[in-house]
């Protein structure tokens, strides 16, 4: 099993919906988790980074921690198609140098 | 936010060369920086944590005398793929972290190494 599991999709949809986006993970010690957006050919950008349990927010981002059931998400409202990217989770523990690890990546293609 | 960059951007080398690839963080001193490949469609692969002033620490079954990683400074780390084969080709990413322990990191726009 690996530690952070995420669904490589790819997940399809109209412009203007919520997309959720989803990783589940296995190692409790983790206590930092960042979603990261990588366009085609490029570098991941860092998009959210959270270490409570709970919502933060910016913009059409919302990121959401559940340390008890192990489970973040990345909400998108009013998804554009310039959303269109793969999107990782990553997640650290504290103390551990910050090494991250990654799940696998989401594809999300946002049709106009 | 912080900003890294990675240079070159895009390499095609003849197999049997070596290639340097670049790493700087611009606006702030990294303490540490990670090297990973990326594979089309796969996630990153780690491959070694750079910290500067002492030896890289690379991951199981990177070979370190294949992938030479320098630390000099505060600012740049550097990735020598020596006597590079066509199965070295692909997407190389460095990422740093700033001297305060908050565990963000920051990436490179990455290098796409072409061995023919």
């Amino acid at each position: 099993q690996k530690e952070v599991e995420q669904d490589p999709g790819p997940l399809s949809v109209p412009e203007g919906a919520i997309v959720s986006l989803n990783c589940t993970y296995s190692n409790s010690a983790f206590q930092y988790f960042m979603w990261y957006r990588q366009y085609s050919r490029k570098g991941p950008e860092l998009l959210m980074y959270t270490y409570s349990s709970g919502n933060k927010e910016d913009g059409r981002f919302t990121a959401q921690v559940d340390k008890s059931s192990k489970y973040i998400s990345l909400f998108i409202r009013d998804s554009q198609p310039s959303d269109s990217a793969t999107y990782l989770c990553a997640m650290s523990a504290r103390g551990a140098g910050n090494m991250l690890t990654f799940g696998g990546g989401t594809r999300l293609m946002v049709k106009p | 936010g912080a900003v890294v960059s990675q240079h070159p951007s895009r390499v095609i080398c003849k197999s049997g060369t070596s290639v340097k690839i670049e790493c700087r963080s611009l606006d702030f001193q990294a303490t540490t920086m990670f090297w990973y490949r990326q594979f089309p469609k796969k996630s990153l692969m780690l491959m070694a944590t750079s910290n500067e002033g002492s030896k890289a620490t690379y991951e199981q079954g990177v070979e370190k005398d294949k992938f030479l990683i320098n630390h000099a400074s505060l600012t740049l780390s550097t990735l020598t793929v020596t006597s590079a084969h066509p199965e070295d080709s692909s997407f190389y990413i460095c990422s740093a972290r700033g001297t305060e322990n908050t565990g963000e990191l920051f990436f490179g726009e990455g290098s796409r190494l072409t061995v023919l």
